[in-house]
C-alpha cells in the first residue's frame, strides 16, 4: 500500500502571509507527482505535474519543488489571498506496471486565509 | 465547468439497491478514472479505462463495476449498497498523451450516494 502524507492537515494564516506544506511519498518507483487544489462544492482543479527531481514549477503566486530522492514535495504559497483558500492535495503515481495512470492521494491541506 | 460531465449530481437510494453513476469525458480525452471520497477518507481509486479498455484497478469492491463505452462514457455500478457505500464518488478524465499520468487529470464535480 503506497503512504502519501500531507502536512500540516489545516493551516490558518492571515491574508498577506506566505505559506508553505508538504507532501511524503515514497522514494522507490516514482514516475509522477500531481498537485490539486480543491475549493469548497467545486471538483479538484489540476495545479502542477511534476516528473523530475528538482523540478520546479511556478503559477502565479504558486509554486512547487520535487526531490524524488527523499521523497517529498512543497507547495509555496506566496502573499495569500482569501481566494486561495482551498484544499490542496498531492498525488503520487508509481512507476509499477500495474499502476498505470493510478493515482494515490494524500489528505490533503486545508488553508484557510483570514482577510 | 470542467468539461467533464457526471449525473446524477446527488441520488438517495435504500441498502440492497443497485445504482449506475455515469461520467462524459472531457471531448478527446481517453481515459476514465472513478474515485470514492467517504467521510474523512481521501480520494481513493477505484478504476480506470483507456478507450474502453481497463487500464488500472485499485480496491473496487465486487459488488462494484465499471465499463467504458465506445462514444468513451463511463458507468460505475454499485450493487447490494450497504450503508458505508454512502460517499462522493468522482469521475475524471485526462488527454491520451497524459493517461499514465503525465499530465493534469479533469474532474468532474461528482455523485454524491446516499444509502439509507
Amino acid at each position: 500500500i503506497l503512504n502519501v502524507e500531507q502536512s500540516p492537515q489545516s493551516l490558518h494564516v492571515q491574508e498577506g502571509d506566505s505559506t508553505n506544506f508538504t507532501c511524503s511519498f515514497p522514494s522507490s518507483n516514482f514516475y509522477a507527482l500531481h498537485w490539486y487544489r480543491w475549493e469548497t462544492a467545486k471538483s479538484p482543479e489540476a495545479l502542477f505535474v511534476m516528473t523530475l527531481n528538482g523540478d520546479e514549477k511556478k503559477k502565479g503566486r504558486i509554486s512547487a519543488t520535487l526531490n524524488t530522492k527523499e521523497g517529498y514535495s512543497y507547495l509555496y504559497i506566496k502573499g495569500s489571498q482569501p481566494e486561495d483558500s482551498a484544499t490542496y492535495l498531492c498525488a503520487f503515481l508509481s512507476a509499477g506496471g500495474t499502476s498505470y495512470g493510478k493515482l494515490t492521494f494524500g489528505q490533503g491541506t486545508i488553508l484557510t486565509v483570514h482577510p | 465547468d470542467s468539461g467533464v460531465t457526471q449525473t446524477p449530481k446527488h441520488l438517495i437510494t435504500a441498502t440492497g439497491q443497485r445504482v449506475t453513476l455515469r461520467c462524459s469525458p472531457r471531448s478527446g480525452d481517453l481515459s476514465v478514472y472513478w474515485y470514492q471520497q467517504s467521510l474523512d477518507q481521501g480520494l481513493q481509486f477505484l478504476i480506470q479505462y483507456y478507450n474502453g479498455e481497463e487500464r488500472a484497478k485499485g480496491n473496487i469492491l465486487e459488488r462494484f463495476s465499471a465499463q467504458q463505452f465506445p462514444d468513451l462514457h463511463s458507468e460505475l455500478n454499485l450493487s447490494s449498497l450497504e450503508l458505508g457505500d454512502s460517499a462522493l464518488y468522482f469521475c475524471a478524465s485526462s488527454a491520451p498523451a497524459s493517461d499514465r499520468g503525465r499530465g493534469g487529470y479533469t474532474f468532474g464535480s461528482g455523485t454524491r450516494l446516499t444509502v439509507v
